[in-house]
């Protein structure tokens, strides 16, 4: 799998929107790009996923460049629950493989 | 839905113990996965099945450690003897096949002394 490159941490104001970078150079063009976070001491909880085109759900949006080396996961209005280790993962097959994430912490 | 279920939550033994971790998936899931979870290693992925199959066991440290699946509806991770470097967080998760998302549970915290 095409290796995925994240800030080690980010802090983002209550209520604002928290933008989430994340870098994949050498991703290919049946990967896709996943977003999962991981709140403390739970599992780790899917929050979307895209080939190419933009996605949105109810928890966030992903923006993905045209050249797909890169990708910016949105949180359009964080709260405080928002607080987890976000990963971004380019997936080609069944598995995915874990990073080191971000760590976003909401501020109040 | 109940989501993925995994018992126990917590598990302490003593080194040499043998110990067995569990795993419900999602009902209509086909494909179940189990990851560990530390400190220094992150969340690595031991080993992953299909239809009940282990597809790709390249993950599992060493011989101590299996896993099996005899039927949708169920695994198990053993580790047979534990040692104290096994400590760790053990996560399994589960997926329709097809690269559909994983849907993990929330863990058993295994703390081997």
């Amino acid at each position: 799998d095409a290796k995925t490159t994240q800030p080690t941490s980010m802090d983002c104001a209550e209520g604002r929107a928290a933008n989430l970078p994340c870098n994949h150079s050498t991703i290919s063009g049946n990967e896709y790009v996943y977003w999962y976070r991981q709140i403390h001491s739970q599992g780790p909880q899917y929050i979307i996923h895209g080939l190419k085109n933009n996605e949105t759900n109810e928890m966030a949006s992903l923006i993905i460049t045209e050249d797909r080396k890169s990708s910016t996961l949105i949180l359009p209005h964080a709260t405080l629950r928002d607080t987890a280790v976000y990963y971004c993962i380019v997936r080609r097959n069944e598995k995915l493989t874990f990073g080191t994430g971000t760590r976003l912490t909401i501020i109040p | 839905d109940a989501g993925v279920i995994q018992s126990p939550r917590h598990e302490v033994t003593e080194m040499g113990q043998e110990v067995t971790l569990r795993c419900k998936p999602i009902s209509g899931h086909n494909s179940l996965f189990w990851y560990r979870q530390t400190m220094m290693r992150g969340l690595e992925l031991l080993i992953y099945f299909n239809n009940n199959v282990p597809i790709d066991d390249s993950g599992m440290p060493e011989d101590r450690f299996s896993a099996k699946m005899p039927n949708a509806s169920f695994s198990t991770l053993k580790i047979q003897p534990s040692e104290p470097r096994d400590s760790a967080v053990y996560f399994c998760a589960s997926s329709s096949m097809g690269g559909s998302p994983l849907h993990f549970g929330n863990g058993t915290r295994l703390t081997v002394t």
